[in-house]
């Protein structure tokens, strides 16, 4: 079945720690590709997102993810975590066509001060 | 604010009881999404409006689960004889017509949380 796959469940890092995330997705054709961020009690925001260009896209709080058609990846990277990164993360695609967002199951980030 | 909001925040319900749920959007945004999210998982899409027009809708859906948007502004999803396997945070997102700035960008809600009990 098409999917978002995320790879890492649970992430424990030490702050100043460098932070990457996987995500695969399994559509062909062109996909817009999005990370969406929810700290604890907070709704969904969106991090960053991908749809032409540049495959290296820069969000907000210096998160930044790249774009790698040949592996169907777009890995989140922060090169230094803080605290306040503490957070679920979601990897979401819109396939070819189709409004609808197909997201992964997530990974839960745990910064330690 | 101006973001997406939900009404109620949280509702129990007893098994069998039937509820609705509220979602106003953005304003400025025609397209309106409604996704389900169980602990644990990612938000799973369950149908999209285009302005009054409802354009897709999941098989998770099931007959049991309606969603209107009567005059292409606010909308409602409304899920009858719920059952325990509904408690979820039911999701609303808004994304801005086709042309313009973010128009594939969709913006959450702080989605509703049911409880059936």
């Amino acid at each position: 079945a098409q999917s978002v796959s995320q790879h890492n469940h649970h992430v424990i890092l030490s702050e100043a720690a460098s932070l990457e995330l996987g995500c695969n997705y399994s559509y062909g054709g062109t996909v817009n590709l999005f990370w969406y961020v929810q700290y604890p009690g907070q709704h969904l925001q969106l991090l960053l997102k991908y749809f032409s260009g540049d495959p290296l896209v820069k969000g907000i709080k210096g998160f930044e993810a790249e774009f790698i058609k040949s592996k169907f990846s777009f890995n989140l990277r922060k090169p230094s975590v803080q605290w306040s990164d503490t957070a679920e993360y979601f990897c979401a695609v819109n396939a070819p066509g189709r409004r609808a967002l197909t997201f992964g199951s997530g990974t839960r980030l745990q910064v330690q001060p | 604010d101006t973001g997406v909001s939900q009404d109620p925040r949280h509702k129990i319900t007893k098994r069998g009881q039937n509820v609705t749920f509220r979602c106003d959007p953005i304003s400025e945004h025609n397209r309106l999404y409604w996704y389900r999210q169980t602990l644990g998982q990612g938000p799973e899409f369950l149908t999209y409006f285009q302005n009054e027009a409802q354009l897709e809708k999941s098989r998770l859906l099931s007959d049991r689960f309606s969603a209107e948007r009567p005059k292409g502004s606010f909308s409602t999803l409304e899920i009858q004889r719920t059952e325990q396997g509904d408690s979820a945070m039911y999701l609303c997102a808004s994304s801005s017509p086709p042309g313009q700035r973010q128009a594939d960008t969709q913006y959450f809600g702080p989605g509703t949380r049911l409880t059936v009990l």
